[in-house]
Formats: C-alpha cells, sequence, structure tokens
C-alpha cells in the first residue's frame, strides 16, 4: 500500500523558512517523480513543484527561487524547503506521488498545513 | 501558464443523474488532461488520465472526453459518495496548471 506522511508544517513568520519532509513507502521510491500541491484556505488545488525520478526540478513561477525541491532515495524522502515566505504561501501542502512517466498524480499525503502570519 | 477555465462553478443535481463537467484550456494541451475528485478533509483522487483513461479503481460510471482545448468528465449516474469538488489538470506544458475546481453538489 502507498503511503505518503508529510511533515515540517506550522507557523513562521512573513521572510522566514520552513523545510516540508514527505515519507513515502510501498513503492518502488526511486523510480517515480514526486511532486508538491497545495491549496490555499478557500481556494483549489494549486501545483507547486516536482521532482522527477532522475533529479530534474520543476517550479511554478509563484515559487521559482524561492522553494527548492529535493529527493533522498536512501531515505525514501522527499522535501521541500521554502524560504522568505508570504502571507499567500499559507496553504495545506500535499507531497504526492506521479505516474510512471507521466506527470499527473496517483497517490496523494493527507497534507500539512503551512500558516505564515506575524 | 496555461489556464484551465472549468464550468459551470456548481451543479446542482440529484443522484442517479447524470453529471457533465467541462474544462477548457487556453491553448492546446492535444490529450494531456486528468481528472481528479476531492473531497473535504481527504487527499484527492486520480479519476482520469489523458484525458479519456480511468484510473485504476475507478468505477465505470466516470467518463473523460476531449482533446485539444475542450474536455468533459461525465459521471453518467451520480452515486451518493459522487458529490465532491472535481478539478482538471493539464501536463502538457511547464507549469502544471489545475482548474479552478467544480462543485458537484446535491440539489
Amino acid at each position: 500500500e502507498v503511503q505518503l506522511l508529510e511533515s515540517g508544517g506550522g507557523l513562521v513568520q512573513p521572510g522566514g523558512s520552513l523545510r516540508l519532509s514527505c515519507a513515502a513507502s510501498g513503492f518502488t521510491f526511486s523510480n517515480y517523480g514526486m511532486t508538491w500541491v497545495r491549496q490555499a484556505p478557500g481556494k483549489g488545488l494549486e501545483w507547486v513543484s516536482l521532482i522527477g525520478a532522475t533529479g530534474g526540478t520543476q517550479y511554478a513561477d509563484s515559487v521559482k527561487g524561492r522553494f527548492t525541491i529535493s529527493r533522498d532515495n536512501s531515505k525514501n524522502t522527499v522535501y521541500l524547503g521554502m524560504n522568505s515566505l508570504r502571507a499567500e504561501d499559507t496553504a495545506v501542502y500535499y507531497c504526492a506521488k506521479t505516474m510512471t512517466s507521466l506527470a499527473y498524480v496517483d497517490y496523494w499525503g493527507q497534507g500539512t498545513l503551512v500558516t505564515v502570519s506575524s | 501558464e496555461i489556464v484551465l477555465t472549468q464550468s459551470p462553478a456548481t451543479l446542482s443535481l440529484s443522484p442517479g443523474e447524470r453529471a457533465t463537467l467541462s474544462c477548457r484550456a487556453s491553448q492546446s494541451v492535444s490529450s494531456y488532461l486528468a481528472w481528479y475528485q476531492h473531497k473535504p478533509g481527504q487527499a484527492p483522487r486520480l479519476l482520469i488520465y489523458d484525458a479519456s483513461n480511468r484510473a485504476t479503481g475507478i468505477p465505470a460510471r466516470f467518463s473523460g472526453s476531449g482533446s485539444g482545448t475542450d474536455f468533459t468528465l461525465t459521471i453518467s449516474s451520480l452515486e451518493p459518495e459522487d458529490f465532491a469538488l472535481y478539478y482538471c489538470q493539464q501536463r502538457s506544458n511547464w507549469p502544471l496548471t489545475f482548474g479552478q475546481g467544480t462543485k458537484v453538489e446535491i440539489k
């Protein structure tokens, strides 16, 4: 059974930093791309970033230069480093597994809440 | 960035009725479009990928069609558990984008 467990969310001041982690199990982690999707309060889904199985990365324009996605295949874990946080980054952040060679999400975590506020 | 526009924003229907949801892209995405179902407090669920392929375990009452810029998700006969939010998502171009969602509510 595929499981994705996010951690690291919480309250942070504007301009601050946070690192989210997502521990994966139930599949061969190194074979799949992983992605982060967020949902701000009362809003729809917004794609944030993706890291491919071979380590290539992509970012939404809204986070480019501030967020960094990375992975540690030895720990079956994907990370999202977030710097220069803004109020508009407040959201539930979902870690998700992509389908083989396709940038669609077939499994999602339960999400972790990030609140950027003073 | 490819903008996906979903319509209607809200669809009010009764169980057993047919639901037709639309997703229009600001430029062609070929067949590179997916549909997700999202219920409050739960993780989203992939329903359809590449416009018309049902994901694993998805009931046959869900079907997708379309190509280019116009896509449709059809639920042939609504079950009580189908009342939820539905999003489309394209993978044709970076950045990946989602539509703003259609809420299917009980009439």
